[in-house]
């Protein structure tokens, strides 16, 4: 049974860092297309960031330069390391398998992320 | 990057009613590599239709999907009392992917 388990959230303050971990079971991170995908409180999704199977990675404007996304194939998880956040990063972080051309087919339950002072 | 509008933003309609929400897109969506999810509170969002008109494993077949380029369709033939959600139309063809703001089925 494929599933994916987010966990790392909580509450932090402006300009502080925090990392994300999801641990995949049921398929093999590395050989597929994994992203996270956030959602502000009474918002809609906003794609954040994806990394390729061949370890391409790429980023949501709104979090370029601040935002990593890795893997630790030895442990099958997937992370976001999230430096220099603002109350705007505030929501709801799910990792998600899929992308290029791959809809997302299974999501994570979600880790909630608050930034405020 | 596409961005893609989805309307109404709110459908209030019975159980045992039609829904038909759409998504438009601001350029043609690449092989028609559109996706429809289903969200619930407090639940992470649920794929349902993928290329536009196939559906998930598992997805009930009063739910389908349609159209190609810009103009897409999601459509629930009879709403069963677990349908009324959030849907999200998503295009996974060119990068950035992108999410459409979302409708709202409701109860009326």
């Amino acid at each position: 049974e494929v599933q994916l388990v987010e966990t790392g959230g909580g509450l932090m303050q402006p300009g502080g860092s925090l990392r994300l971990s999801c641990a995949a079971s049921g398929f093999t991170v590395s050989s597929n297309y994994m992203n996270w995908v956030r959602q502000a409180p009474g918002k809609g999704l906003e794609w954040v960031s994806v990394i390729y199977s061949g370890g391409s990675t790429y980023y949501a404007d709104s979090v370029k330069g601040r935002f990593t996304i890795s893997r630790d194939n030895s442990k099958n998880t997937l992370y976001l390391q999230m430096n220099s956040l603002r109350a705007e990063d505030t929501a709801v972080y799910y990792c998600a398998r899929g992308g290029s051309k791959k809809p997302f087919d299974y999501w994570g339950q979600g880790t909630l992320v608050t930034v405020s002072s | 990057e596409i961005v893609l509008t989805q309307s109404p933003g709110t459908l209030s309609l019975s159980p045992g009613e039609r829904a038909t929400l759409s998504c438009r897109a601001s350029q043609s969506v690449t092989s028609s590599y559109l996706a429809w999810y289903q969200q619930k509170p407090g639940q992470a969002p649920r794929l349902l239709i993928y290329g536009a008109s196939s559906r998930a494993t598992g997805i009930p077949d009063r739910f389908s999907g349609s159209g190609s380029g810009t103009d897409f369709t999601l459509t629930i033939s009879r709403l069963e009392p677990e349908d009324f959600a959030v849907y999200y139309c998503q295009q996974y063809g060119s990068s950035p992917l992108t999410f459409g703001g979302g409708t709202k089925v409701e109860i009326k």
